[in-house]
């Protein structure tokens, strides 16, 4: 049990589909992230929110649009996505505030874009 | 800006060797610095971490110190086994609301 958890864990879609990804942290934590790993690429952050306010947004193609309703989720609303959008997605949350303390990870949505 | 860099490997070493991984980095402050963790099929977990200089992080055997000289944090360990293969990445996190900044990551296979 990491206290973040991702569902679901394997998604495929159509390029036409329109999907979500869940975001759940149990901790007590003010910041969540979304982060998309790609093979032989560096991790990205796509998005950081901070007590619900999304405080960055590293020039994600629209086609990606997050939401977070309250502290402990965050979504990710999918549609018309290409198939280099096939990635490893994954959820962050951390303390927020206090410099130093790191993440913690969910166990990811493998996506698949065909 | 703010950076991480970190030997790529792959990295392929016999159970029982000697491990080192090297993470340097650049900052304009005073980092916190991470070294997480990715098993396959599963997200990253914080290993180990230090906060200020010559802080040593250690878990599971693993150790890093924080050299604000060298801007280094090496991950060491004296005896890997089969169970330590993953990937290993070394991070750093700078500002007040905590956003990490996470190097290419290191893939390490150990083989019995």
């Amino acid at each position: 049990e990491t206290g973040v958890t991702q569902t679901p864990r394997h998604l495929v879609m159509g390029m036409t589909n329109k999907k979500s990804l869940k975001c759940e942290q149990h901790l007590g934590h003010n910041a969540m992230y979304w982060y998309k790993q790609s093979a032989k690429k560096p991790l990205e952050l796509m998005f950081v929110y901070n007590f619900k306010e999304q405080t960055e947004n590293n020039s994600v193609p629209s086609r990606f649009s997050p939401e977070c309703p309250n502290s402990s989720h965050l979504f990710l609303h999918l549609h018309t996505l290409q198939p280099e959008d096939s990635a490893l997605y994954l959820c962050a949350s951390s303390q927020g505030a206090t410099a130093g303390t790191g993440y913690t990870f969910g166990s990811g949505t493998r996506l698949t874009v065909v | 800006g703010d950076s991480v860099t970190q030997m790529e490997g792959p990295v392929t070493l016999s159970e029982e060797a000697f491990l080192t991984i090297n993470c340097t980095y650049t900052a304009t402050g005073y980092p916190s610095l991470f070294w997480y963790v990715q098993y396959p099929g599963e997200g990253l977990q914080l290993l180990l971490k230090a906060t200020k200089a010559d802080d040593k992080g250690s878990n599971k055997g693993f150790e890093a110190t924080y050299r604000k000289e060298t801007t280094s944090f090496h991950l060491e360990k004296g005896s890997v086994q089969v169970s330590d293969s993953a990937v290993y990445f070394c991070a750093l996190s700078e500002t007040s609301y905590d956003k990490v900044i996470f190097g290419p990551g290191t893939s390490l296979s150990v083989i019995p």
